[in-house]
């Protein structure tokens, strides 16, 4: 089945220790993207890779990193989380350039920092 | 940073035909418009995507004008398991590409019975 997948779903921590949310997709796309949620706000991009070894910041970078070493893999990594991050993350891919090709999204992580 | 703007929310009535409209000002040349749905506790789920003009699928039309500074999705004959949010998706043509993707607010549609 084609999917993408995020780990974990839920995780409570707290300031300062550095976490990684995994994402992983087996269809083969090209360009992986996160982002975050919050009430109001809607859907804002925080990093995007468009191949292997090539990724790049979206709307809302601030205190996160990522990296893609793999196709299928596009972790986001926070270094030193602060409550500020606490949101709900999704992780997208598609065939080739996000906006020219359908997404397709994992079913979230929830995130909170105390 | 392009900008897309869109109803906060909407209510509409089993078997009816809703109307969405996006406004994009800044949409890239090369860009396409993309809609989005999304329930609770789920990642968003593609609708519909078009360039230019109109266009048609099994759940959805997208009506894009010539200027391409907007695009209305229409939803026929709506039922309550549509529901959702709705958003629209664009690029970012101050960016120089179209790979950083805005995303607008969303439009929550409450359909009743």
């Amino acid at each position: 089945e084609a999917q993408v997948t995020q780990n974990p779903r839920y995780l409570i921590t707290v300031t300062g220790k550095k976490l990684t949310v995994t994402c992983s997709q087996n269809m083969n796309h090209e360009y992986m993207s996160w982002y975050r949620q919050d009430p109001g706000l809607g859907l804002r991009q925080i990093y995007y890779s468009m191949n292997v070894e090539v990724t790049d910041k979206g709307d809302v970078p601030e205190g996160y990193k990522v990296s893609r070493k793999e196709k299928r893999n596009f972790p986001l990594i926070l270094e030193s989380p602060s409550p500020n991050q606490t949101s709900l993350y999704f992780c997208a891919s598609s065939l080739r350039d996000g906006g020219n090709q359908p997404q397709h999204f994992g079913d979230g992580t929830r995130l909170s920092i105390l | 940073l392009a900008k897309t703007t869109q109803p906060i929310s909407m209510d509409s009535y089993e078997g009816q035909e809703v109307n969405i409209t996006c406004s994009h000002n800044n949409i890239a040349t090369n860009d396409y418009i993309t809609w989005y749905q999304q329930f609770p506790s789920q990642g968003p789920r593609f609708i519909i995507q078009g360039y230019k003009t109109k266009v048609t699928n099994e759940v959805a039309s997208l009506f894009i004008p010539a200027d391409r500074k907007s695009s209305t999705l229409s939803l026929p004959r709506v039922s309550l398991s549509d529901t959702a949010v709705y958003y629209c998706l664009v690029g970012d043509q101050v960016s120089g590409g179209y790979n950083k993707l805005i995303f607008g607010a969303g439009t929550r549609l409450a359909v009743h019975p």
